[in-house]
Order: structure tokens, then sequence, then C-alpha cells
């Protein structure tokens, strides 16, 4: 079974722009969760769409959104990007909830 | 949210060694996973234990929900251990299937 993909893989963007990240599931699994990982805050949790819908959401700014598609595929935005958002996201999916969380390879993003 | 604390920060061992990272959690948790990851980023499932005791190769850990701590032990290691090693929890009060990570433990094994 192929793991979680998450494309690109590296981003560099300018401030005030805004970026747009994807993330494939695992086949079957219907939740998928983003993290952020920076090296002041550690691994910090974003929010969680089951079922095209955001079932959690963590403590971030508005000018970060996602949605998920039928297919379990997610995408998370960040608009009016800031220096501060320099990080690594991280996709995780699962089949549901209280289940094993499986990450994916991570998008680096940089912003200049 | 749920506190996680990781110890140590930080480990360094000789070839070989055997090591003990800790880990305790603030409430009660449906789901505990030890990582570790990669020098790329990547977070590697070594184990999802929310209870009791799992042994995977030189690896195993013990999860003790009651006291809400969970150890993860490493035998004879090896140099490709190396890395930064997390304990993440999820559940508690709330049964929000988002994880709360510790700090990591960042292990270094020598030749």
């Amino acid at each position: 079974k192929a793991g979680v993909t998450q494309t690109p893989r590296y981003l560099i963007k300018t401030r005030g722009q805004q970026v747009t990240l994807s993330c494939s599931p695992i086949s079957g699994h219907r939740s998928v969760s983003w993290y952020q990982q920076t090296p002041g805050q550690g691994l910090q949790f974003l929010f969680e769409y089951f079922s095209e819908t955001q079932r959690n959401k963590g403590n971030f700014p508005g000018r970060f959104s996602g949605r998920q598609f039928s297919n379990s595929r997610s995408e998370m935005n960040v608009s009016t990007l800031e220096l501060g958002d320099s990080a690594l996201y991280l996709c995780a999916s699962s089949l549901d909830r209280n289940n094993e969380q499986f990450f994916g390879p991570g998008t680096r993003l940089t912003v200049l | 949210g749920i506190q996680v604390e990781q110890s140590p920060p930080d480990l360094i061992l000789q070839e070989g060694a055997n090591s003990t990272l800790r880990c305790n959690f603030s409430d009660s948790v449906n789901n505990l996973q030890w990582f570790h990851q990669n020098p790329w980023g990547q977070l590697i499932n070594l184990f999802y234990i929310p209870s009791g005791t799992k042994q995977n190769g030189r690896l195993s850990a013990t999860t003790v929900a009651t006291e809400r701590y969970s150890l993860l032990y490493i035998s004879s290691s090896q140099t490709t251990d190396s890395g930064v090693y997390f304990c993440a929890v999820g559940g508690g009060q709330t049964g929000a299937n988002n994880l709360f990570f510790g700090t990591g433990t960042r292990l270094t094994v020598i030749p």
C-alpha cells in the first residue's frame, strides 16, 4: 500500500503571497490532519478533516485554511504569508479517531 | 490540550549501548505513538501503544496509561538510530483525533 504523499516537497515564497499544499492519504483512510513544525514551537496541530468536513482545528489564525475532497485528498492554504510561516508542514492520515496515524514526507516552506 | 514531556532532551551513546526514553503526559489518552524523525523531516512510525508493551527488533515500548507515562527502549544502539524521537498522544477529555507532541529526545550514537 502506498504511503502518505505530499506535494510539493519544497517551496519558496515571498511575504504576502499565498500557498497551497497537497496531501494524498493512504488508500482507505478518511481522516487527514495537518501539522506545522518549527524550531521554536515544535510540532503543532493545524486541523483535521474527515469525510470532507473539518472536524477539529488548532490554534492558528484564519489565514490557515484547508479542505478535503471526496477521494479524501486534502489541501491546505496559507494566505498573506508571513516570515513566521516558514516551517515544515506535515500531513497525517488515519482510518478514524484513535487509530494509528501515518505521516507524509512533509512540505518545507520558506518565506522570504 | 494535553501536556507531553519527554526526557532526556539529549542523549549521546556509544554504539552498542542501551537507552531508555521517557514520555509523561497530563491526561488520559486513547492514542500514544512513538516516532523517529529522519534527517529529511519525515516521521517514521515506531509504535502505536496506548497501553501495554510491544517489541519490534531492538526496540520495545511500554505504556502505563493509569500512571500516564510511556517508555521507549533501544537496545544495542547503532549509528543509524541517531535522530530525534517524538512521543505523541491523542484522545484525552475531548476524544479528538489530533496528536499532542513532546519536544523530542535527540539521540546521537557514536561509533
